[in-house]
């Protein structure tokens, strides 16, 4: 597609249940990232893939967080028996291996754990 | 580590003063820089990025930076701010680890 592609938009989930968020990322591709965005927190990283590497998952802040990149595009970031302070923003972006930096956001998801 | 830091989480200026967001990143090897802007509700958008090419960087709706490495920063202006600049913008710095490191953020207000 034309940008990163990310989906719900906006998740409600009550405090215990899992939760799934997608990333399509930007065709061609190859490294992926995932960010989570808090009131007042900045941009905090969570896990990057690149191509067919093992993943980078230094940022994920418990076992309850895990992320898949199936076929090296799609990407799935599962949250395990969600939490209130999870409520937050969570932005996927990729970039083309050269890039360096120069990532395409999504507009992220809106995640609210009640 | 790398860090970066962003001098003030809000900043307000008149439409058509100056815009200076400041940004200060700690690294015993210059990375590349970016900032980035957010607007409500939206992802990230790349103003522009320093890759050690000039120092003086120009992006898009009027913005550049500079790249100083005595004071390891790289702060953010425009000459004449606009209503429509009102948003968030991220300082950010890229290394060897491959992934971006970013500031907290600076929102900026322009009051009319």
């Amino acid at each position: 597609g034309a940008g990163v592609s990310q989906s719900p938009s906006n998740k409600v989930t009550e405090k215990g249940k899992d939760v799934e968020l997608r990333c399509d990322p930007i065709s061609g591709h190859t490294a992926l990232y995932w960010y989570r965005q808090s009131l007042g927190q900045g941009l905090e990283f969570l896990i990057y893939f690149q191509g067919n590497s093992a993943p980078d998952k230094s940022g994920l802040p418990s076992d309850r967080f895990s992320a898949e990149r199936t076929g090296g595009s799609v990407s799935t970031l599962t949250i395990q028996r969600t939490q209130q302070e999870d409520s937050a923003v969570y932005l996927c972006a990729s970039s083309a291996d050269r890039e360096r930096g120069g990532y395409t956001f999504g507009s992220g998801t809106r995640l609210t754990v009640v | 580590a790398q860090s970066v830091t962003q001098l003030g989480s809000h900043v307000s200026v008149s439409e058509g003063a100056l815009v200076l967001l400041r940004c200060n990143y700690s690294s015993s090897v210059p990375p590349y820089l970016f900032w980035y802007v957010q607007y409500p509700n939206q992802g990230l958008q790349l103003l522009l990025k320093y890759t050690s090419a000039a120092t003086l960087v120009k992006g898009i709706n009027g913005f550049e930076a500079e790249f100083k490495k005595s004071e390891t920063s790289f702060h953010l202006t425009k000459p004449s701010a606009h209503m429509s600049d009102a948003a968030e913008y991220f300082c950010a710095a890229y290394n060897q680890g491959g992934k971006l490191i970013f500031g907290q953020g600076t929102e900026l207000s322009v009051k009319p």
